[in-house]
């Protein structure tokens, strides 16, 4: 049983299209990452959230944290091409992180 | 810039081998992991160093051992690889400051088991 769970799994849109990924969780994390990971490659860390309700942008992506610190959003303007990958979520604990099982976001040119 | 580097980036090995994964991280981090990476299981913590010859077990462990000698290279180890160990094995480094635990990641290992 994943700690964190991500939908949709797989969200394939046309280029220029907004997309939203969901990242939930009945555990209260101290902060929460988003990553992105290509084929074939390790994931990079995009953005961390540490405190409720904030919100964060990065050019055409936002993300969001909830109040409770329990679940986030990932919001993508303007898809693009370049934005296909694995997105994956993770909530921080002592030393470790906790990750979703990802959403594979498929952007068509 | 952080950089993460693993021994391989392609395995083949035969059931039974004695399997070492190497992984040196050049950014003086205290905290080390290894995951492996199954499609629809996400990321699955195998074991984590948080110092110098320190190591916790992760999630999932059985099957798995790992060394930490020194503080730039964390090594995992299958003592007898069996098929179902067959996965991408992604190796991670970390600070952790204020509750934050920004975790950066090797290319990844694939590892296949016949």
């Amino acid at each position: 049983t994943q700690l964190l769970e991500q939908s949709p799994q797989f969200l394939s849109i046309q280029e220029g299209e907004n997309l939203t990924v969901y990242c939930n969780s009945s555990s209260v994390f101290s902060s929460l990452q988003w990553y992105r990971q290509e084929p074939g490659e390790g994931p990079v860390l995009l953005v961390t959230v540490v405190t409720g309700g904030e919100v964060k942008k990065l050019k055409r992506l936002t993300f969001q944290f909830g109040d409770a610190r329990k679940d986030s959003s990932l919001h993508i303007t303007a898809a693009q091409p370049g934005d296909t990958g694995l997105y994956l979520c993770a909530g921080a604990g002592d030393y470790k992180l906790s990750f979703g099982a990802g959403t594979t976001v498929t952007v068509r040119a | 810039d952080v950089k993460v580097t693993q021994s391989s980036r392609y395995l083949v090995k035969r059931t039974g081998e004695k399997v070492f994964l190497e992984c040196v991280q050049d950014m003086d981090h205290e905290n080390m992991f290894w995951y492996r990476q199954d499609p629809g299981l996400g990321l699955r913590l195998i074991y984590f160093s948080y110092d110098v010859k320190m190591k916790e077990k992760g999630d999932i462990p059985e099957g798995y051992s790992v060394s930490r000698e020194k503080k730039e290279r964390f090594s995992l180890i299958l003592e007898s690889a069996s098929t179902n160990q067959t996965s991408m094995y992604l190796c991670a480094s970390s600070l952790i400051a204020g509750g934050r635990n920004e975790q950066y990641f090797g290319p990844g290992t694939r590892l296949t088991v016949t």
